[in-house]
């Protein structure tokens, strides 16, 4: 089943623009990870947050988690053609170390 | 230090045939997890591998599906009688043992079943 559910399912912004995305999941977790899927391949890990952190950047990208509203947030900024992808969440619980994906955000970056 | 690694990328059968896909984790990682992608959706979790010991497996995991990791290197995955509905990306992920490891993903085995 998808725990995570990411907002909004498709964006479209200009090159040079932030893109943020968010995502929402509905039971406790240990650590949250974004991953990039450029089309039809496999993901690409960018992120990982724990559970007791709050923001956590790298390179161009910034993850913030509230734990209390049950929700991650991910910004690109400058966005790049590059950038153009599927950004899914996934979490995973204490002692249970299977991810839970959502549904995912198709991000498009138009030169 | 290379990545994970998935063959074959892509596999075409007819229904009712036996496929068998191969996973070679990082070489370092003793854990193993196999998930499956369909179109449009996120990955969603089959099973995972603690060494050579299977310690999870998902509902999704049929009787026809089955998993192994001899000798907690390499995984395969083979799907028995296949069916139109096992159509779909096959990816497999390797994590350092611990909670707190990031899972990296091989480039996946894309499955058509005609």
């Amino acid at each position: 089943s998808q725990q995570g559910e990411e907002d909004p399912q498709a964006l479209s912004i200009q090159e040079g623009e932030n893109a943020t995305m968010n995502c929402s999941y509905k039971t406790s977790i240990n650590n949250l990870q974004w991953y990039r899927q450029n089309s039809g391949r496999g993901l690409v890990h960018l992120i990982l947050i724990r559970s007791n952190e709050r923001e956590k950047h790298s390179g161009r990208l910034r993850v913030t988690l509230d734990t209390s509203k049950k929700s991650s947030s991910l910004l690109i900024t400058a966005s790049r053609a590059a950038d153009t992808a599927s950004y899914f969440c996934a979490t995973d619980a204490f002692d249970d170390y299977k991810l839970s994906f959502g549904a995912g955000t198709t991000v498009t970056v138009r030169a | 230090d290379t990545g994970v690694s998935q063959d074959p990328r892509h596999k075409i059968t007819k229904r009712g045939q036996n496929v068998t896909f191969r996973c070679d984790p990082i070489s370092e990682h003793n854990r193993l997890y196999w998930y499956r992608q369909t179109l449009g959706q996120g990955p969603e979790f089959l099973t995972y591998f603690q060494n050579e010991a299977q310690l999870e497996k998902s509902r999704l995991l049929s009787d026809r599906f089955s998993a192994e990791r001899p000798k907690g290197s390499f995984s395969t995955l083979e799907i028995q009688r296949t069916e139109q509905g096992d159509s779909a990306m096959y990816l497999c992920a390797s994590s350092l043992t611990g909670g707190d490891y990031e899972q990296y993903f091989g480039p996946g085995t894309r499955l058509t079943v005609t």
